[in-house]
């Protein structure tokens, strides 16, 4: 089945730094990308819909500048927390998604502490 | 703009016996997808089953079957059998299918827990 990854597992970074997601499709070539936030014991949240080689679509309150999102090719979405502050804290989800179908298929999900 | 709810935010279930997750969502589409996702300790997202709202018949995937009521737009989930692994929350999710905006967007998920 189709396999997503996400880089790293859990990361932990002091507050004003950038740290950067990574999430890759393994064995499939995945023209729309989307990250989701997840706080503890909530459900997932939308922030942005990517796809390869235009800019990402944020959702309403996302702010653009501090979640930097890149879909550099069909396998490869990156997203990056500039400037972190413990507030954004969290579990990050991606999930991919093949053209013309409609399942997604979701990455093992980033831990991010900011300290 | 669509919103999907669940109303139970924690169930509890004895092993091997039946037990029934409730969902149901508000839209003015005629054709979208709706999906139940399991996410388990691991935290991994895995897809439960789904159903495709222009088709009548019930999903079914093993132990897994959902009541689909498109009038009602209720979607509940049956999970039969039930088993130790079972235990996780599990995420309703509705998904439009036209004007090219194929966003999932959950409900605030059921707790299960599956005791010995």
């Amino acid at each position: 089945g189709a396999v997503v990854s996400q880089h790293p597992s859990r990361v932990i970074c002091k507050s004003g730094t950038s740290v950067k997601i990574e999430c890759r499709s393994l064995d499939f070539q995945a023209t729309t990308m989307f990250w989701y936030r997840q706080f503890p014991k909530k459900s997932l949240m939308l922030m942005a819909t990517s796809n390869e080689g235009s800019k990402a679509t944020y959702e309403q309150g996302v702010e653009k500048d501090k979640f930097l999102i890149n879909h550099a090719s069909l396998t490869l979405s990156t997203l990056t927390v500039t400037s972190a502050h413990p507030e954004d804290s969290s579990f990050y989800i991606c999930s991919a998604r093949v053209d013309r179908e409609y399942e997604q298929y979701f990455g093992p999900g980033t831990r991010l502490t900011v300290t | 703009a669509q919103t999907v709810t669940q109303s139970q935010p924690e169930m509890s279930v004895q092993e091997a016996e039946t037990v029934t997750l409730s969902c149901t969502y508000d839209t003015s589409e005629s054709n979208y997808y709706l999906f139940w996702y399991k996410q388990p300790p691991s935290r991994q997202m895995i897809l439960v089953i789904r159903q495709e709202a222009y088709k009548q018949q019930n999903a079914t995937e093993n132990r897994f079957s959902v009541n689909f009521q498109k009038a009602a737009k209720s979607f509940s989930l049956k999970i039969s059998d039930s088993q130790l692994g079972d235990t996780a929350m599990y995420f309703c999710a509705f998904m439009r299918t036209q004007g090219g905006s194929e966003k999932l967007v959950f409900g605030k998920g059921t707790k299960l827990t599956v005791n010995p």
